[in-house]
């Protein structure tokens, strides 16, 4: 079975500062996609990024990126010049033919 | 826009108490599954449905039931609740392709007392 690991259960970052949440998984199949969704106090589910596995080249969705590393199985989150508005939950998901799996999540503080 | 319509968004139970969970979505998505969100555990999959008729269980899918019937609905049944099923549980929509971003419902907070 699939499994997504998320070993960094809280992370804190300076206001304008870069952090990089990080994501491992593990995975038999050669055709899945690779999702960071954002959690904040509302409870909802926001995607921030996604990244097609056959794809060498790293998404980038304006202050956010991801560095795949395909053979590690590894898909880390950058954010650049963190915003206060960014405090939230993130998860990592992976998603194949089947099904979607989560991490367990980082949370993560951004201080002013 | 409806998107993904979860109810209810609080709710109590006894111990040995069944209710349904309701989720509808009005997309025309393929996908619907359930989640429960513990802390420290993310969300983990209960069950998932990839389109009317069909449905298959995820990683913790003791203790619940689903059908999908139509491709808009996709309930979730839980047949004698039990406190270890308190959580915070989530429906979910997608197109089937994989590169498609997930919808979520508001969430329901059960607490099994």
């Amino acid at each position: 079975a699939q499994t997504v690991t998320q070993s960094q259960p809280e992370m804190s970052v300076q206001e304008a500062e870069t952090v990089t949440l990080s994501c491992t998984y593990d995975t038999s199949e050669s055709d899945y996609y690779l999702f960071w969704y954002k959690q904040p106090p509302s409870r909802q589910m926001i995607l921030v990024i996604r990244q097609e596995a056959y794809k060498q080249q790293n998404a980038t969705e304006n202050r956010f990126s991801v560095n795949f590393q395909k053979a590690a199985k590894s898909f880390s989150l950058k954010i650049s010049d963190s915003q206060l508005g960014d405090a939230a939950m993130y998860f990592c998901a992976y998603r194949s033919s089947n099904d979607m799996r989560f991490g367990a999540g980082t949370r993560l503080t951004v201080k002013p | 826009n409806a998107g993904v319509t979860q109810t209810p968004k609080f709710q109590v139970l006894k111990t040995g108490q069944s209710m349904t969970l309701q989720c509808a979505q009005d997309m025309n998505h393929e996908y619907m599954s359930w989640y429960r969100q513990d802390p420290g555990m993310g969300l983990r999959l209960i069950h998932y449905s990839v389109g009317a008729g069909i449905t298959d269980q995820g990683e913790v899918p003791n203790g619940y039931n689903v059908s999908r019937s139509t491709t808009e609905d996709f309930p979730l049944r839980l047949l004698s609740a039990a406190p270890s099923q308190t959580s915070v549980y989530f429906c979910a929509s997608s197109y089937r392709q994989l590169n498609t971003e997930a919808f979520f419902g508001q969430g329901t907070r059960l607490t099994v007392v």
